[in-house]
C-alpha cells in the first residue's frame, strides 16, 4: 500500500536560514512521482515540485529542491533563504502508476519562520 | 493564466439545508477532484472524474454528489449537510491519471454549517 510518512509536526526557522522538510514513502512500484504543496493559512495547495522516480537530478525550482534519496525512499524538501511567508503547512505527496488515481498525502509540516 | 476556481469562497448554510459547491478550470485537464479538509489534517479525496466517467470514494458518504456537466466545470452537492461537514472543500484538476500528472488546486470553498 501507499504511505507517505512526515515526521515533524511543526518545525521552526529563522529568517534568511535553510530548512529541510522531511518525507519517507512507501510504495511496492518502481513508477511513481512525488510532490510538494504549501498550504498557507489562506487554505489554498500551491504545487511547488515534482520529483519522478526515474529522475537522476534532484529536482529544483528556485529557492526550492528536492533532495531525493530513493534507496532510502526519501524525497526531503529543502527551502534555501527563508523568508516569512513561507511560513505555512507543507504536505509531501505521491502518485504511483498502479494506483494513478490515488494521490496520497502525508499528514504535514507546519514551517514558522521567525523574523 | 489558466487556473482552477472555486465559488464562493466562504459558504455559510444550515442544518440540513442542500448547498452547492462550484469548480471550474481554464486548463483543460481531463481529470477533475474534489477534496475534503479538516482543520490541520490532510485533505481526503471524495471523489473524481474522468472526462465523464465518475470515480467515487468507498469512504464518500452518500450525502455528497458530484456532477460534470462539461469539461470545464464541476459541481459538489451536499443533501444535508450536517455539523461533521464543516470544513475546506478543494478542487483540483490534472491532465490525466498517470504517476507524472501533477493536480493543481483551486483555492477551495469554506463551509460552515449552523
Amino acid at each position: 500500500a501507499q504511505k507517505i510518512t512526515q515526521t515533524q509536526p511543526g518545525m521552526f526557522v529563522q529568517e534568511k536560514e535553510a530548512v529541510t522538510l522531511d518525507c519517507t514513502y512507501d510504495t511496492s512500484d518502481q513508477s511513481y512521482g512525488l510532490f510538494w504543496y504549501k498550504q498557507p493559512s489562506s487554505g489554498e495547495m500551491i504545487f511547488l515540485i515534482y520529483q519522478g522516480s526515474y529522475d537522476e537530478q534532484n529536482a529544483t525550482e528556485g529557492r526550492y529542491s528536492l533532495n531525493f534519496q530513493k534507496a532510502r525512499k526519501s524525497a526531503n524538501l529543502v527551502i534555501s533563504a527563508s523568508q516569512l511567508g513561507d511560513s505555512a503547512m507543507y504536505f509531501c505527496a505521491m502518485r504511483d502508476a498502479n494506483y494513478g488515481q490515488n494521490f496520497v498525502f502525508g499528514p504535514g509540516t507546519r514551517l514558522s519562520v521567525l523574523p | 493564466d489558466a487556473m482552477v476556481i472555486q465559488n464562493p469562497r466562504y459558504q455559510v448554510t444550515q442544518f440540513g439545508k442542500p448547498v452547492t459547491l462550484s469548480c471550474s478550470q481554464t486548463l483543460n485537464h481531463n481529470v477533475m477532484y474534489w477534496y475534503q479538509q479538516k482543520s490541520s489534517q490532510a485533505p481526503k479525496l471524495l471523489f473524481h472524474y474522468y472526462d465523464k466517467d465518475f470515480n467515487n470514494e468507498a469512504d464518500t458518504p452518500d450525502n455528497f454528489q458530484s456532477r460534470r456537466p462539461n469539461t470545464s466545470f464541476c459541481f459538489l452537492d451536499i443533501r444535508s449537510p450536517g455539523l461533521g461537514d464543516a470544513a475546506m472543500y478543494l478542487c483540483a484538476t490534472s491532465r490525466g491519471l498517470e504517476y507524472t500528472d501533477t493536480q493543481y488546486f483551486g483555492p477551495g470553498t469554506r463551509l460552515t454549517v449552523l
